[in-house]
Parts: structure tokens; sequence; C-alpha cells
């Protein structure tokens, strides 16, 4: 069973600064990897997504970056902004590709 | 563009009462179709998934059922609510397999 793990639960940063969010998985035959944000009381808005196949995404100032076989994808969110407060989370895509695992998330807070 | 309505964003019911949760998906065609909830302190679980009309996946064994009547729209249901059903309901739906999940708003549930 797939297991999805991201640490830390909650991180706090100074506005400038570079994000970095961690996202684990246990199983590595995965179809893809989504990062997604959820502001509270919110549903969850997609941010990236990643094939198998890949090794990085990018859309402005995000970057995703997947590791299938260490089981790791890591989230870059270059010069953090208070707007970027939120929780981020990832979910895995299984050998279908149409079931998502989620990790917990990790709550974010931008400082101004 | 595709859009996906949920409602009602907010629901308090007593124990022992029904419900009713409706999700419909406008501007595409055969999607998969998801609930999910998220409990306070705990990650997204996956309820139930469907592929197509009448076909229902579950995945937690509990007093929620779903059925899709028509292709872009999914109810979740319970003939007797529980306390700890409360919590944060989401739809989600897919297009074909592997791409992006996109989330509706969510229905808080609060069940007294």
């Amino acid at each position: 069973k797939q297991e999805v793990t991201q640490i830390p639960a909650a991180l706090s940063v100074p506005e400038g600064e570079n994000l970095v969010l961690n996202c684990s998985f246990t199983d590595s035959a995965i179809y893809n990897l989504q990062w997604f944000r959820q502001d509270p009381g919110k549903g969850l808005t997609s941010l990236l997504l990643i094939q198998s196949s890949q090794r990085e995404q990018t859309s402005g100032r995000l970057n995703a970056s997947l590791d299938k076989s260490s089981g790791r994808s890591t989230l870059y969110i270059a010069a953090s902004q208070p707007g970027d407060s939120a929780t981020y989370l990832c979910a895995v895509g299984g050998a279908a590709g149409n079931k998502l695992t989620f990790g917990g998330g990790t709550r974010v807070l931008v400082k101004p | 563009s595709q859009t996906i309505h949920q409602w009602p964003a907010t629901l308090v019911q007593p124990v022992g009462s029904p419900l009713s949760l409706e999700c419909t998906v406008e501007g595409t065609s055969n999607p998969n179709l998801y609930w999910y909830r998220q409990a306070a302190g705990r990650g997204l679980q996956l309820l139930f998934y469907s592929v197509g009309i009448g076909q229902i996946s579950s995945e937690v064994p509990q007093n929620l059922s779903a059925s899709r009547p028509q292709d872009r729209q999914f109810i979740l249901s319970s003939k007797k609510l529980l306390l700890s059903d409360s919590g944060f309901y989401l739809c989600a739906w897919m297009g074909q397999a592997g791409s992006p999940l996109h989330f509706g708003n969510g229905t808080r549930l609060t069940v007294t």
C-alpha cells in the first residue's frame, strides 16, 4: 500500500526566502505526482503535475522535482511572498493513473 | 472551460439524519469523479471514485454511499449520520487517467 509523507507538517519563513517542501512515497511504481495548494476552508488547487518519466516541472516561481527511485519529490517556491501562505499537499498517482494517494500536507506561513 | 460545482458549502445535521451532497461538472464528458473527506488533523481520505455512470468503487467501509445517476453528477449520501461523519467533503474530477485532479470548494459538514 502506497504511503505518502510530508515533513515538516508546518513551516514559517520570512518573506523573500526560498521555500523547500518535501514529499516522500514508499512505492516507486507511480504514474505521476501532483502538488496542490489549499487555502483555509477551500478546496485544493492543482499547482504542478510531474509524469513518472519526468525529472522536474516548472511554472513561474514554482519548480517541482521527482526522484522516483528514491521515492522523493521536492517543491521549490522562489522568493516567497505572504500570498504563498497556505497548505501544500503532494499526491501520488497509482499505476492506473486514476487514483491518488495524498500526503498530510505542509502548512506554510510567509511572514512579511 | 471546465468547472465543478459542489453544494452546499456548509451543513449542520443532527445525528441519525440523512445526508445528500451533490457535485456536478461542466465542460467535459465522461470524467473520473471522486469524493474525498478531510477530517481535522488528518489527511485527505478517498471515499469513492467513479469511472462512469453507475460505476462506483468504495475505498473505505462506512455508512456512506455514492451514486452517479448522470455522466457529470456525483452524489454522496447517508441514511443515518454519525458524529464521526463530521468533516470537510471534497468532490473532484479528472479527465483521462493521469491528468490533473480538479477539486470543488468543499462542503463543511458538522454532525451534532
